[in-house]
């Protein structure tokens, strides 16, 4: 079964304290694996898309890799304006459908 | 300004009533989706539509119907058949690029059952 685990549930950093979290998936074959941050009360916010292992993307103070098991989403230096939920998707191969994981809340204290 | 637009932002629902969802996109996609999101719990499909004038079920279509007759609109209608319909509803649309579609989601509806 195709499936979407995100770690850890929530995570409390200090202002300039950089850190990681895990996207773990399994899929029959991975068509792309997408970033997303969300704010409360509002809709995804589209990050990244990966495609291949060994891929890598950049935005501001995020990174995102991925491998043929998971993906990490690091945040390097994280500002109090990074607070939100992120969360990860897959697409498998021979589908229209997405699989989400459950989301990392972040919170950076000042 | 290209993007998605959902409304309302809150919606109130009476016991045994059918309300619609509107969902609005002018980014030229020709997918759409409708999740549903609950606290502690990761999007759940609703219905998705490839193409004008089809549609698929999701994973929890039981209590909910769409219709897709225009490529820029996707309503979802809660039915009254849909017994547990507070949650926060997100409609997204998708662009194809390198063989996978990269979705984009709306601002979300809040329904709230009175």
């Amino acid at each position: 079964e195709d499936q979407v685990t995100q770690s850890p549930e929530a995570l409390r950093l200090q202002e300039g304290e950089s850190s990681s979290l895990n996207c773990s998936y399994t899929v029959s074959g991975l068509r792309g694996l997408f970033w997303y941050r969300q704010d409360p009360g509002k809709g995804p916010e589209f990050l990244f898309t990966l495609y291949s292992a060994g891929e890598e993307k950049e935005k501001e103070r995020l990174k995102a890799t991925l491998t043929k098991k998971e993906s990490f989403l690091h945040i390097t230096a994280p500002k109090p304006e990074d607070s939100a939920t992120y969360l990860c998707a897959v697409q498998a191969s021979g589908t229209y459908k997405y699989i989400f994981g459950t989301g990392t809340r972040l919170k950076v204290l000042a | 300004d290209g993007g998605i637009t959902q409304s309302p932002k809150y919606l109130f629902r009476k016991e045994g009533q059918n309300v619609t969802l509107s969902c609005e996109q002018n980014l030229n996609h020709d997918a759409m989706y409708w999740y549903r999101q609950d606290p502690g719990q990761g999007l759940r499909l609703i219905y998705y539509s490839q193409i004008v004038n089809d549609f698929q079920k999701g994973d929890i279509a039981e209590g909910y119907s769409v219709s897709r007759e225009k490529k820029e609109s996707f309503p979802l209608t809660v039915t009254s058949a849909q017994k547990n319909p507070t949650a926060f509803y997100l409609c997204a649309s998708s662009s194809r690029t390198r063989g996978s579609e990269t979705q984009y989601f709306g601002p979300g509806t809040r329904l709230l059952v009175l």
